[in-house]
């Protein structure tokens, strides 16, 4: 069964562009939630997407957003790129609601730099 | 707000020992935690996932227990290896169980 996929593997931006991210979950996962890794601040939570419903919300500004597919895959786009929004961005996929009773399996993550 | 902390940030030890690696967490009303395993510049790892009604869970070398009224889980390593070397991540289901919250690791070094 293939794990987790997430492309582009690295980006390097400017400040002031967008970019858009994305997770394939594993084959029959619905959920798939966001997390942003950085030195300073650890791994923190962005959202969560289940049956095409951001289900819950980290505290990010709203430059930071998401959909789902319908196949559950999911995108994460970022807007009016600053250069603290330098990070790995890492998504994770469970069977049902992110949480309760499920196991959470992570991607390899995207390294997103910011010039 | 639930918070993790992991102790100590950092561990170095021989090949071969057996080690403790800890995690705490404040508020004890959690359905499960897991605990991951991240190398340099990679995503997570998922090694074991304690449910709340379980005290411990093995996989091969790594045993983890969870006490639920302390706020306590540690993860044991038994005869440790170089390619054990990585940071180690706990994390709890937090808010409405729908996200996780982790604690900041500990970056394990295992010398030959």
């Amino acid at each position: 069964k293939a794990g987790v996929t997430q492309t582009p593997r690295y980006l390097i931006k400017t400040r002031g562009q967008q970019v858009t991210l994305s997770c394939s979950p594993i084959s029959g996962h619905r959920s798939v939630s966001w997390y942003q890794q950085t030195p300073g601040q650890g791994l923190q939570f962005l959202f969560e997407y289940f049956s095409e419903t951001q289900r819950n919300k980290g505290n990010f500004p709203g430059r930071f957003s998401g959909r789902q597919f319908s196949n559950s895959r999911s995108e994460m786009n970022v807007s009016t790129l600053e250069l603290g929004d330098s990070a790995l961005y890492l998504c994770a996929s469970s069977s049902r609601l992110a949480g309760v009773y499920n196991e959470q399996f992570f991607g390899p993550g995207t390294r997103l730099t910011v010039l | 707000k639930q918070e993790v902390t992991q102790i100590p940030a950092a561990l170095s030890v021989p090949e071969g020992e057996n080690l403790v690696l800890n995690c705490s967490f404040t508020d004890s009303a959690i359905y499960n935690l897991q605990w991951f395993r991240q190398d340099p510049g990679k995503g997570l790892t998922s090694l074991l996932l304690i449910q709340s009604s379980q005290r411990e869970q093995t996989s091969g070398r790594l045993n983890a227990s969870l006490d639920k009224s302390s706020g306590r889980s540690t993860l044991y390593i038994a005869a440790s290896q170089p390619g054990d070397s990585a940071t180690y991540l706990c994390a709890v289901p937090s808010g409405s169980a729908r996200q996780l919250t982790f604690g900041s690791g500990t970056q394990l070094t295992v010398l030959p």
